[in-house]
């Protein structure tokens, strides 16, 4: 049992590239966070789903897309990097909402140049 | 809006001495309640919940918690660390059907031996 996978581990991106990141889940769960984590800031989230076909916004959501086509997987879209995207993204998954089961990744350290 | 406050960024204590980290929130509303815990080099990791019920809590490895509904606080304590404690600590507030989980900054606690 994997739980939450995330791929890649370790990105360097130019300005200006695009770039998707790949959050899979093997346990069924209906909820899907993106967060970011910057240095003195804590996580904050920035999309979420809660269930295949759908996408919300969360606390930061400029600069990304998501995408929820399977219910397993939750894509996070860099459509256009800037500096400002550099951090540490984490997925998480969750049965229900509510978080009282909260599963994270092992993080993407993603830098922007 | 909701938010969450760690006072203490940086903790360092010796071996055996006791523990507690600050955790306040500002939220009107009945919230649920979380710390976290990341080990260098992985992902969260969930110490202990409060949804209701006791307001004593407690989590995996020792760690306590302690909501105090009239002061908005939520602190983590410890009687005594050990070397392995050496991590950082999240504190997280979710508003009662809301659907995001608000982290605080993050407190980091070094150990030593």
């Amino acid at each position: 049992n994997a739980g939450v996978t995330q791929t890649p581990k370790f990105r360097v991106l130019k300005t200006g590239q695009s770039m998707t990141l790949l959050c899979a889940q093997d346990m069924n769960h209906e909820y899907m966070y993106w967060y970011r984590q910057d240095p003195g800031m804590g996580l904050r989230l920035i999309h979420y789903s809660v269930g295949e076909g759908t996408t919300a916004k969360g606390e930061v959501p400029d600069g990304y897309n998501v995408s929820r086509l399977k219910k397993q997987n939750f894509l996070l879209g860099l459509e256009s990097a800037a500096p400002s995207q550099t951090s540490v993204y984490f997925c998480a998954s969750s049965p229900t909402g509510g978080f009282e089961k909260l599963f994270f990744g092992s993080g993407t350290q993603l830098s922007v140049l | 809006a909701q938010s969450v406050s760690q006072h203490n960024h940086h903790v360092i204590l010796s071996e055996a001495a006791s523990l507690e980290l600050g955790c306040n929130y500002s939220y009107g509303g009945t919230v649920n309640l979380f710390w976290y815990v990341q080990y260098p080099g992985q992902h969260l990791q969930l110490l202990l919940k409060y949804f209701s019920g006791d307001p004593l809590v407690k989590g995996i490895k020792g760690f306590e918690a302690e909501f105090i509904k009239s002061k908005f606080s939520f602190n983590l304590r410890k009687p005594s660390v050990q070397w392995s404690d050496t991590a950082e600590y999240f504190c997280a507030v979710n508003g009662l059907g809301a659907n995001n989980l608000f982290f605080g900054t993050g407190t980091r606690l070094t150990v030593i031996p």
